[in-house]
C-alpha cells in the first residue's frame, strides 16, 4: 500500500493554464505539506495543513491555492501557470507538525511550456 | 533566507569506505535535525534524526553527530554501498516553529 500518493506523476501544460495536483495519505497523519523542488534540487516548503487547517504559508504567490477536504487529502491548485512554476512538487505527511519523520510522495514533475 | 547549508555539493566515495556528509546551520534556536535521502526520481526518505539535547545518535550503518557550539551536523555512513547513491539533505526545525527547513543537498557518488 502506498503511504503518500500523488497524481499526476507528470504534468505538461502551457503558460496561463490552471492545473491541480492531488495528494492522499493513508497513514492517519494529522499534518500534510506541499514542497517545491527546483532544478538544483533545492527543497522548499510551500504550505502545511494540520487537521485541515492551514498552519504554514511560505510567501507563495496567491496563484497557488491548497485545499484540504479532509485530513487525508491535500490538493494543490495553480492558476495562470508561469514558466517559473516548472519544478517537482512533493506532498508529505507527518504525525506532528515540524517534528518527526515526514513521509514524502513520489512527486509530480510540472513542466510549463 | 535558508539557514541550513552543506559544505560539498558532490561527494565521491569508494564502495566499502565510510562516507561523511557535512551540514552547517545558522539558527541557534533549532532544536531538531533530520537527515533525508533522495534517490533519483523518488521523494526524500527519512534516515535519522537528532534532538538538540543530544550530540550523537546511531542507526543501522548511519550515525548523526551534532555540534551545537559550531552549529554543525554530520551524517556518517559506514561501509558505503551502491544503494547509498543519492542526494542527502540535512534539515532543521527552528524551535517553536512547525516547519522543517531543508539544506541544499549533497550528492553521494559511489565509486566501484
Amino acid at each position: 500500500d502506498t503511504a503518500v500518493s500523488q497524481t499526476p506523476k507528470y504534468l505538461v501544460t502551457q503558460m496561463g493554464n490552471d492545473k491541480s495536483i492531488k495528494c492522499e495519505q493513508n497513514l492517519g497523519h494529522d499534518t500534510m505539506y506541499w514542497y517545491k523542488q527546483d532544478s538544483k534540487k533545492f527543497l522548499k516548503i510551500m504550505f502545511s495543513y494540520n487537521n485541515k487547517e492551514l498552519i504554514i504559508n511560505e510567501t507563495v504567490p496567491n496563484r497557488f491555492s491548497p485545499k484540504s477536504p479532509d485530513k487525508a487529502h491535500l490538493n494543490l491548485h495553480i492558476n495562470s501557470l508561469e514558466l517559473g512554476d516548472s519544478a517537482v512538487y512533493f506532498c508529505a505527511s507527518s504525525q506532528l507538525a515540524g517534528y518527526g519523520e515526514q513521509f514524502f510522495g513520489p512527486g509530480t514533475r510540472l513542466t510549463v511550456l | 533566507g535558508e539557514s541550513v547549508g552543506l559544505h560539498l555539493p558532490t561527494l565521491s566515495v569508494q564502495e566499502g569506505d565510510n562516507s561523511i556528509i557535512n551540514c552547517a546551520y545558522s539558527n541557534s534556536a533549532s532544536d531538531y535535525f533530520i537527515w533525508y535521502k533522495q534517490e533519483s526520481g523518488k521523494g526524500p526518505q527519512f534516515i535519522i534524526d537528532i534532538r538538540s539535547n543530544m550530540d550523537k545518535r546511531q542507526g543501522q550503518r548511519v550515525t548523526v553527530l551534532l555540534n551545537k557550539t559550531v552549529k554543525h551536523l554530520s551524517l556518517q555512513i559506514a561501509a558505503t554501498q551502491p544503494g547509498d547513491s543519492a542526494v542527502y539533505f540535512c534539515a532543521e526545525t527552528p524551535g517553536g516553529d512547525d516547519k522543517i527547513i531543508f539544506g541544499k543537498g549533497t550528492r553521494l557518488h559511489i565509486l566501484p
